[in-house]
C-alpha cells in the first residue's frame, strides 16, 4: 500500500518561495504520475501540476510562471516550489498519485497547511 | 481549461434517502470523470473512477454518465456519508475539479 507524506515549512513570508517535498513509501516514485493539489480553507481543490520521472511535466497555466516540480528517485521523493507567494497561496497542499489508466488520484498525502504571512 | 460545474453546492437529507449530485463538463471528456469524498480535516478519498467504476467503496454509491453530464448517486444515505463530494476530470490537463457538494444529514 503506497503512502505519501508531505513535508516543509508551515509558514512562508510574502514574496518568498514555498518549498514542499512528498516522500513516497511502499512504492517507487519511478512509476506513475505524481501531482500537487492545493485547497484554501473552506474552498475547493486546485490542481497545481504533475510530473513523471521520464521528465514529462505539466503545470496549471494559472500558476505556471511560478511553479517548479522535480523528482529525486534516489530518495523516492518529489518536490514543489512556488515562487513569489502571496496570501492567496495560503492553503492545504496535498501530494497525490495519479493512476496510469483512467488517471484518477488513487493515493493522497494527509496534506500540509502552508500559511503565507509576514 | 475544461470547466466542471457541480450541483447542488449543498444538500441536507435524511438517513435512508436517495441522494443525487450532478457534474457537467464544459466539453466532452469521454468517461474520464472521477468522484472523491472529503471529510473535514482529511484528504479526498477516491470513490468512483471512469464515471462508474467503484473504488472499494460501499455499493450504495454509484456513478453514471450521459454525454457531458455525470451523476453520483447514494442510494441510501448513511450517517458516515456526511462529507463534501467533488468531481474531477482527467481527460486533459490542467486537471480540474467541480466546486464541491456538501452533504449534510438531517
Amino acid at each position: 500500500q503506497v503512502q505519501l507524506q508531505e513535508s516543509g515549512p508551515g509558514l512562508v513570508k510574502p514574496s518568498e518561495t514555498l518549498s514542499l517535498t512528498c516522500t513516497v513509501s511502499g512504492g517507487s516514485v519511478s512509476d506513475y504520475h505524481w501531482s500537487w493539489i492545493r485547497q484554501p480553507a473552506g474552498k475547493g481543490l486546485e490542481w497545481i501540476g504533475r510530473l513523471y520521472t521520464s521528465g514529462t511535466i505539466s503545470y496549471n497555466p494559472s500558476l505556471k510562471s511560478r511553479v517548479t516540480m522535480s523528482v529525486d528517485t534516489s530518495k523516492n521523493q518529489f518536490s514543489l516550489k512556488l515562487t513569489s507567494v502571496t496570501a492567496a497561496d495560503t492553503a492545504d497542499y496535498y501530494c497525490a498519485r495519479e493512476s496510469t489508466s483512467f488517471r484518477y488520484f488513487d493515493s493522497w498525502g494527509q496534506g500540509t497547511l502552508v500559511t503565507v504571512s509576514s | 481549461d475544461i470547466q466542471m460545474t457541480q450541483s447542488p453546492s449543498s444538500l441536507s437529507a435524511s438517513v435512508g434517502d436517495r441522494v443525487t449530485i450532478t457534474c457537467r463538463a464544459s466539453q466532452s471528456i469521454s468517461s474520464y470523470l472521477n468522484w472523491y469524498q472529503q471529510k473535514p480535516g482529511k484528504a479526498p478519498n477516491l470513490l468512483i473512477y471512469a464515471a462508474s467504476t467503484l473504488s472499494g467503496v460501499p455499493s450504495r454509491f454509484s456513478g453514471s454518465a450521459s454525454g457531458t453530464d455525470f451523476t453520483l448517486t447514494i442510494s441510501s444515505l448513511q450517517p458516515e456519508d456526511s462529507a463534501t463530494y467533488y468531481c474531477q476530470q482527467s481527460y486533459s490537463t490542467p486537471r480540474t475539479f467541480g466546486q464541491g457538494t456538501k452533504v449534510e444529514i438531517k
